[in-house]
């Protein structure tokens, strides 16, 4: 099993450029969700999903848009890039045993974001 | 609101001794207590959970950790450290909503020098 994969590792946008960030995972995981980690702040929510077809909004959902088409794809959009989103961007997906949460998340290797 | 708080930016220990990277939360109810690591320019691994039970958790890697409900720590401990413990160490709490989000700390960077 690959886990959780995301596409692409590196990207370098110029301000107001668009771009999907891809998050795949082969463990048929329902929860999956969007991080973005800067330094000193840890790592902050910017939109999760529960399942195929549903997303919603976390800590820092501004500025970004998401979709869950299928159950294994999770996608990171960004309209307009503004040097305020570089960072590095998380994936993760976690399981859940009769419609309760209470596992670990499993994290993609990241993808690192310049918006210069 | 819930909160997790990691005191230290940085734990410097020498090989062999033992360490411990500290963590405290702030929640309603039964706290879901997560440690993850990361290394350089790597996503983030599980190291261990408290769900519930016996207070001595152990993980991944001969790493444990203590639940204290009185103090509202899950302090992250070795009994000997290895250089290649050297990372990057976040401390989570789940979310009380049934959506598996993970509120996490700030992180601490654990340095093991030989």
């Amino acid at each position: 099993n690959a886990g959780v994969t995301q596409t692409p590792k590196f990207r370098v946008l110029k301000t107001g450029q668009s771009m999907t960030l891809l998050c795949a995972q082969d463990m048929n995981h329902e929860y999956m969700y969007w991080y973005r980690q800067d330094p000193g702040m840890g790592l902050r929510l910017i939109h999760y999903s529960v399942g195929e077809g549903t997303t919603a909004k976390g800590e820092v959902p501004d500025g970004y848009n998401v979709s869950r088409l299928k159950k294994q794809n999770f996608l990171l959009g960004l309209e307009s890039a503004a040097p305020s989103q570089t960072s590095v961007y998380f994936c993760a997906s976690s399981y859940s045993r009769q419609g309760v949460s209470y596992n670990e998340q499993f994290f993609g290797p990241g993808t690192r974001l310049t918006v210069l | 609101a819930q909160s997790v708080a990691q005191p230290e930016d940085q734990v410097n220990v020498a090989e062999g001794n033992p360490l411990t990277v500290k963590c405290t939360y702030s929640v309603s109810g039964n706290p879901y207590l997560f440690w993850y690591v990361q290394y350089p320019n790597r996503g983030l691994q599980f190291l261990l959970k408290y769900i519930t039970g016996d207070n001595l958790v152990k993980g991944s890697y001969g790493f444990e950790a203590e639940f204290n409900k009185s103090q509202t720590s899950f302090h992250l401990k070795k009994p000997s450290a290895l250089v290649s413990d050297s990372a990057l160490y976040f401390c989570a709490v789940r979310d009380k909503s049934n959506t598996g989000k993970l509120i996490f700390g700030q992180g601490t960077t654990l340095q093991v020098k030989p």
